[in-house]
């Protein structure tokens, strides 16, 4: 399909590891987002990644990009209450064409 | 404080009823923009501007005007609203050195057109 596409649904157990998947679009994507919504905001920037590199880390997150399978990943190790968000994934074809996957809804149980 | 607000948060209005939806950044951000958040969809980019008096439309600007007069203020303007156009609406600013676009977003307004 045309569409960056995440799966909707997430739930972990507080302490282990989340893995959020995302599959984009545009091989020629340039930069590649991770944002995160808590209930009731908008939208907060957690990291990004540039097209060339294949992963960056960033305290608790871990970002994967596989550019031949078009699949980024963002993986939160140790995750917490406080982590319950939907995460969305977002690719940029160029500066004001960005792109958004629906969103995952992660749940974190205690 | 660094931060964009959107006025007003919440809006219940009906058919055919001109409304606007402001939008304010004290970053002194070159770029704003407006999404549309609708369930089971991403954020979907109505309008854009890269600084004052250019605008330029996204994905999804019918039904939607904009205007950017001021470098801070970008409101979105609904002629005629329609049910159709019930949403959860996004502003958001960044600067534009660089290629990466970090933008800050807005609480959302939730509009509900009967």
């Amino acid at each position: 399909g045309e569409d960056v596409e995440q799966s909707l649904f997430l739930s972990v157990r507080e302490g282990d590891s989340s893995v959020i998947n995302c599959t984009y679009t545009d091989s020629s994507s340039t930069y590649l987002y991770w944002y995160k919504q808590e209930p009731g905001a908008g939208l907060q920037l957690l990291t990004y990644i540039f097209s060339n590199m294949d992963m960056k880390q960033d305290q608790r997150l871990t970002v994967l990009l596989n550019k031949k399978d078009k699949h980024l990943s963002l993986r939160i190790a140790d995750t917490q209450t406080g982590d319950s968000a939907i995460y969305f994934c977002a690719e940029s074809l160029s500066f004001n064409d960005m792109r958004f996957g629906a969103g995952t809804r992660l749940t974190v149980k205690p | 404080e660094a931060q964009v607000t959107q006025n007003p948060r919440y809006l219940i209005t009906v058919t055919g009823k001109k409304l606007t939806v402001t939008c304010s950044q004290n970053m002194n951000h070159e770029y704003m923009s407006w999404y549309r958040q609708d369930p089971g969809l991403g954020l979907r980019q109505i309008y854009y501007s890269m600084n004052v008096e250019v605008t330029d439309k996204g994905d999804v600007p019918e039904g939607y005007k904009v205007s950017r007069k001021e470098k801070r203020n970008f409101p979105l303007i609904l002629e005629s609203p329609s049910p159709n156009q019930t949403s959860l609406y996004f502003c958001a600013s960044s600067w534009t050195s660089g290629r990466v676009n970090e933008q800050f977003f807005g609480p959302g307004t939730r509009l509900t057109v009967l």
